[in-house]
Protein backbone atom coordinates (compact mmCIF):
# COMPACT_ATOMS: atom_id res chain seq x y z
CA UNK A 1 0.00 0.00 0.00
CA UNK A 2 1.03 3.68 -0.13
CA UNK A 3 3.54 4.81 2.30
CA UNK A 4 3.38 8.16 4.05
CA UNK A 5 3.72 11.25 1.72
CA UNK A 6 4.75 14.74 1.99
CA UNK A 7 4.34 17.76 -0.51
CA UNK A 8 6.70 19.85 -1.36
CA UNK A 9 9.67 17.68 -1.78
CA UNK A 10 11.66 20.49 -2.60
CA UNK A 11 11.20 24.25 -0.85
CA UNK A 12 13.05 27.40 -1.41
CA UNK A 13 11.86 30.74 -0.14
CA UNK A 14 13.09 33.80 0.80
CA UNK A 15 13.42 35.34 4.60
CA UNK A 16 10.47 36.44 5.93
CA UNK A 17 7.99 34.48 4.02
CA UNK A 18 5.67 31.85 5.57
CA UNK A 19 5.52 28.31 4.43
CA UNK A 20 3.22 25.14 4.51
CA UNK A 21 4.56 22.02 4.25
CA UNK A 22 1.94 19.06 3.77
CA UNK A 23 2.16 15.26 5.51
CA UNK A 24 -0.25 12.42 4.43
CA UNK A 25 -0.04 9.52 6.67
CA UNK A 26 -0.64 5.77 5.73
CA UNK A 27 -3.99 5.23 5.66
CA UNK A 28 -5.57 4.23 9.21
CA UNK A 29 -2.65 5.45 11.23
CA UNK A 30 -4.06 7.56 14.06
CA UNK A 31 -0.39 9.07 15.04
CA UNK A 32 1.46 11.26 13.08
CA UNK A 33 4.75 12.81 14.21
CA UNK A 34 6.92 15.78 12.88
CA UNK A 35 10.45 16.00 12.66
CA UNK A 36 13.31 18.26 11.63
CA UNK A 37 16.50 16.71 10.36
CA UNK A 38 19.75 19.66 10.04
CA UNK A 39 23.24 19.14 9.87
CA UNK A 40 23.85 20.69 13.30
CA UNK A 41 20.84 19.54 15.26
CA UNK A 42 20.56 15.97 13.74
CA UNK A 43 16.64 14.52 14.04
CA UNK A 44 14.47 16.53 16.30
CA UNK A 45 11.21 15.71 17.40
CA UNK A 46 8.40 18.61 16.85
CA UNK A 47 5.41 17.47 17.38
CA UNK A 48 2.83 14.85 17.92
CA UNK A 49 -0.71 14.13 16.86
CA UNK A 50 -3.23 11.40 17.68
CA UNK A 51 -6.08 12.19 15.67
CA UNK A 52 -6.46 16.06 15.49
CA UNK A 53 -5.05 16.63 18.19
CA UNK A 54 -1.43 17.75 19.52
CA UNK A 55 -1.42 17.27 23.56
CA UNK A 56 2.15 18.79 24.05
CA UNK A 57 3.52 21.53 21.35
CA UNK A 58 6.94 21.92 23.30
CA UNK A 59 8.79 20.48 20.78
CA UNK A 60 8.44 23.39 18.32
CA UNK A 61 11.16 25.38 18.07
CA UNK A 62 9.45 28.73 18.29
CA UNK A 63 5.94 30.37 18.14
CA UNK A 64 6.67 30.97 14.59
CA UNK A 65 5.91 27.59 14.09
CA UNK A 66 2.60 25.84 14.22
CA UNK A 67 0.83 22.17 12.95
CA UNK A 68 -2.73 21.28 12.39
CA UNK A 69 -4.28 17.60 11.58
CA UNK A 70 -7.80 17.48 10.14
CA UNK A 71 -9.91 14.77 9.29
CA UNK A 72 -7.39 12.47 11.90
CA UNK A 73 -5.16 12.56 8.04
CA UNK A 74 -3.58 14.91 6.59
CA UNK A 75 -1.03 17.44 8.62
CA UNK A 76 0.06 20.39 7.97
CA UNK A 77 3.38 22.21 9.03
CA UNK A 78 3.40 25.67 9.41
CA UNK A 79 6.18 28.49 9.55
CA UNK A 80 5.57 31.41 10.07
CA UNK A 81 8.17 34.50 8.95
CA UNK A 82 11.08 31.65 7.70
CA UNK A 83 15.01 32.05 9.30
CA UNK A 84 17.85 30.49 7.79
CA UNK A 85 18.12 28.18 10.32
CA UNK A 86 14.55 27.21 9.57
CA UNK A 87 16.78 25.69 6.78
CA UNK A 88 16.39 21.68 7.28
CA UNK A 89 14.68 18.66 5.47
CA UNK A 90 11.25 18.20 7.77
CA UNK A 91 10.00 14.92 7.93
CA UNK A 92 6.58 13.41 9.18
CA UNK A 93 6.28 9.76 10.16
CA UNK A 94 2.85 8.20 11.34
CA UNK A 95 1.94 4.70 13.44
CA UNK A 96 -1.06 3.19 13.91
CA UNK A 97 -1.07 4.11 17.36
CA UNK A 98 1.47 5.85 19.46
CA UNK A 99 1.81 2.78 21.44
CA UNK A 100 5.04 1.40 22.97
CA UNK A 101 5.70 -1.52 20.52
CA UNK A 102 4.41 0.32 17.44
CA UNK A 103 6.58 1.21 14.43
CA UNK A 104 7.04 4.95 13.09
CA UNK A 105 7.19 4.69 9.13
CA UNK A 106 8.86 7.69 7.43
CA UNK A 107 7.86 9.85 4.50
CA UNK A 108 10.61 11.11 2.10
CA UNK A 109 10.62 14.76 3.77
CA UNK A 110 10.69 18.06 2.50
CA UNK A 111 13.94 19.91 2.19
CA UNK A 112 13.79 23.77 3.00
CA UNK A 113 15.84 26.02 2.21
CA UNK A 114 15.24 29.29 3.26
CA UNK A 115 17.48 32.14 1.20
CA UNK B 1 15.51 13.42 29.67
CA UNK B 2 15.97 11.17 27.46
CA UNK B 3 19.02 10.79 25.39
CA UNK B 4 20.59 8.64 22.82
CA UNK B 5 24.63 8.51 21.79
CA UNK B 6 26.36 7.20 18.73
CA UNK B 7 30.17 7.28 18.88
CA UNK B 8 30.73 6.71 15.75
CA UNK B 9 30.46 9.53 13.60
CA UNK B 10 31.76 7.62 10.65
CA UNK B 11 32.69 4.24 10.07
CA UNK B 12 34.72 3.20 6.49
CA UNK B 13 34.70 -0.59 6.20
CA UNK B 14 35.68 -3.12 3.36
CA UNK B 15 33.42 -5.56 2.02
CA UNK B 16 32.83 -8.46 4.49
CA UNK B 17 34.15 -6.80 7.05
CA UNK B 18 32.11 -7.25 10.26
CA UNK B 19 30.30 -4.31 11.73
CA UNK B 20 29.45 -2.95 14.94
CA UNK B 21 28.01 0.27 15.88
CA UNK B 22 27.70 1.43 19.66
CA UNK B 23 24.62 3.23 20.72
CA UNK B 24 24.04 4.21 24.19
CA UNK B 25 20.84 5.63 25.84
CA UNK B 26 20.35 7.74 29.13
CA UNK B 27 17.05 6.33 30.56
CA UNK B 28 17.45 3.84 33.02
CA UNK B 29 13.87 2.44 33.29
CA UNK B 30 11.66 0.12 30.64
CA UNK B 31 12.83 1.22 27.24
CA UNK B 32 11.94 0.75 23.43
CA UNK B 33 14.71 0.72 21.42
CA UNK B 34 15.52 1.22 17.60
CA UNK B 35 17.77 1.18 14.50
CA UNK B 36 17.22 2.58 11.22
CA UNK B 37 18.72 2.83 8.42
CA UNK B 38 18.77 5.75 5.61
CA UNK B 39 20.34 4.36 2.49
CA UNK B 40 21.51 8.06 0.03
CA UNK B 41 18.57 9.30 -1.05
CA UNK B 42 15.71 7.28 0.68
CA UNK B 43 13.85 8.09 3.48
CA UNK B 44 14.30 6.22 6.73
CA UNK B 45 13.32 3.18 7.30
CA UNK B 46 13.06 0.42 10.11
CA UNK B 47 15.89 -1.86 10.44
CA UNK B 48 15.07 -3.98 13.43
CA UNK B 49 13.50 -3.03 17.37
CA UNK B 50 13.60 -3.94 20.93
CA UNK B 51 10.41 -3.96 23.53
CA UNK B 52 10.89 -7.04 25.76
CA UNK B 53 12.10 -10.57 26.31
CA UNK B 54 15.40 -11.86 23.81
CA UNK B 55 17.65 -8.79 24.42
CA UNK B 56 19.43 -10.39 20.56
CA UNK B 57 17.34 -8.57 18.26
CA UNK B 58 17.34 -9.92 14.18
CA UNK B 59 16.48 -7.38 11.88
CA UNK B 60 16.06 -6.97 8.28
CA UNK B 61 19.17 -7.66 5.82
CA UNK B 62 20.78 -9.91 8.44
CA UNK B 63 21.53 -7.05 10.90
CA UNK B 64 21.20 -7.64 14.31
CA UNK B 65 21.60 -5.68 18.02
CA UNK B 66 22.17 -6.60 21.39
CA UNK B 67 20.09 -4.85 24.25
CA UNK B 68 22.28 -4.91 27.30
CA UNK B 69 20.52 -3.21 30.22
CA UNK B 70 23.52 -3.06 32.82
CA UNK B 71 25.31 -1.06 29.93
CA UNK B 72 22.56 1.14 28.74
CA UNK B 73 24.09 -0.35 25.45
CA UNK B 74 21.81 -1.88 22.21
CA UNK B 75 24.88 -1.90 19.70
CA UNK B 76 24.39 -3.01 16.31
CA UNK B 77 26.03 -5.75 14.58
CA UNK B 78 26.29 -7.28 10.73
CA UNK B 79 28.82 -9.97 10.59
CA UNK B 80 29.76 -9.06 6.71
CA UNK B 81 29.25 -5.99 5.16
CA UNK B 82 28.27 -5.60 1.58
CA UNK B 83 28.66 -2.10 -0.68
CA UNK B 84 24.81 -2.03 -0.35
CA UNK B 85 24.37 -1.34 3.16
CA UNK B 86 26.31 2.02 2.70
CA UNK B 87 23.89 4.53 4.41
CA UNK B 88 23.86 6.55 7.78
CA UNK B 89 22.18 4.29 10.57
CA UNK B 90 20.32 6.02 13.73
CA UNK B 91 19.53 4.85 16.81
CA UNK B 92 16.42 5.58 18.84
CA UNK B 93 14.99 5.46 22.12
CA UNK B 94 11.04 6.07 22.11
CA UNK B 95 10.27 8.97 24.44
CA UNK B 96 7.30 9.69 26.71
CA UNK B 97 5.03 11.19 23.40
CA UNK B 98 5.35 8.05 21.46
CA UNK B 99 8.28 10.24 19.72
CA UNK B 100 11.84 8.83 18.51
CA UNK B 101 14.76 10.84 20.14
CA UNK B 102 17.67 9.75 17.94
CA UNK B 103 20.96 9.74 18.11
CA UNK B 104 23.22 11.96 15.89
CA UNK B 105 23.73 9.04 13.36
CA UNK B 106 26.87 7.26 12.23
CA UNK B 107 27.44 7.13 8.65
CA UNK B 108 28.77 3.49 7.11
CA UNK B 109 30.46 3.92 3.83
CA UNK B 110 31.68 0.33 2.73
CA UNK B 111 34.45 -0.10 0.30
CA UNK B 112 34.02 -2.53 -2.92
Amino acid sequence: GAGVSQSPSNKVTEKGKDVELRCDPISGHTALYWYRQSLGQGLEFLIYFQGNSAPDKSGLPSDRFSAERTGGSVSTLTIQRTQQEDSAVYLCASSLDPGRTDTQYFGPGTRLTVL
Amino acid sequence: AQSVSQHNHHVILSEAASLELGCNYSYGGTVNLFWYVQYPGQHLQLLLKYFSGDPLVKGIKGFEAEFIKSKFSFNLRKPSVQWSDTAEYFCAVKGSQGNLIFGKGTKLSVKP
